[in-house]
């Protein structure tokens, strides 16, 4: 069926430091993995996403890689900031019903 | 330039009350999707809409219906409120249908039910 697990569920690390994030997924066809930031009240945003002719993608701080053959993804924070400090979601999008399929979100808190 | 769009952002209702959550997006978007969000559940999907005059039944769709009224707009409603149906509810959008492009998130309707 459709799944998609993340680890861990929260991840506490000191300013400076970095944060990884892994995620698995359940269909072989899936081809497309974004990952959203939630900050505390606020709607979840997109940060980073990746496609599955990729194997890794880097923006600034941020980078997602992706392994098709073990059907896993992580998201990798370097040099962590407190405004990191959010809920982060990866998804997998399930080309049977065209829809994303969401990790059950990890709590990252930077501390100064 | 609003995006995704959705009203109310707070309600509160009894049980077995009904009411209905208003989506609308101004990106010229076909596909539109309701989730729900509990603690440490994640976003979980109730219904979408792939394009204008269709829908379909996401990962929890007990207790919900849904109208696609036109292009811009997708309701969310709830026929005999629960306790249980207490979330975050989310209405988002992308360009679709049946691709693999971002989704775009409304701030969110938080539905408490007693």
């Amino acid at each position: 069926g459709e799944n998609v697990e993340q680890h861990p569920s929260t991840l506490s690390v000191q300013e400076g430091d970095s944060a990884v994030i892994k995620c698995t997924y359940s269909d072989s066809a899936s081809n497309y993995f974004p990952w959203y930031k939630q900050e505390l009240g606020k709607r979840p945003q997109l940060i980073i996403d990746i496609r599955s002719n990729v194997g890794e993608k880097k923006d600034q701080r941020i980078a997602v890689t992706l392994n098709k053959t073990a059907k896993h993804f992580s998201l990798h924070i370097t040099e962590t900031q407190p405004e990191d400090s959010a809920v982060y979601f990866c998804a997998a999008y399930y080309n049977q019903g065209g829809k994303l399929i969401f990790g059950q979100g990890t709590e990252l808190s930077v501390k100064p | 330039n609003a995006g995704v769009t959705q009203t109310p952002k707070f309600q509160v209702l009894k049980t077995g009350q009904s009411m209905t959550l208003q989506c609308a997006q101004d990106m010229n978007h076909n596909s539109m999707y309701w989730y729900r969000q509990d603690p440490g559940m994640g976003l979980r999907l109730i219904y979408y809409s792939a394009s204008e005059g269709t829908t379909d039944k996401g990962e929890v769709p007990n207790g919900y219906n849904v109208s696609r009224l036109n292009k811009r707009e997708f309701s969310l409603r709830l026929e005999s409120a629960a306790p249980s149906q207490t979330s975050v509810y989310f209405c988002a959008s992308s360009p679709g249908p049946w691709d693999n492009q971002p989704q775009h998130f409304g701030d969110g309707t938080r539905l408490s039910i007693l």
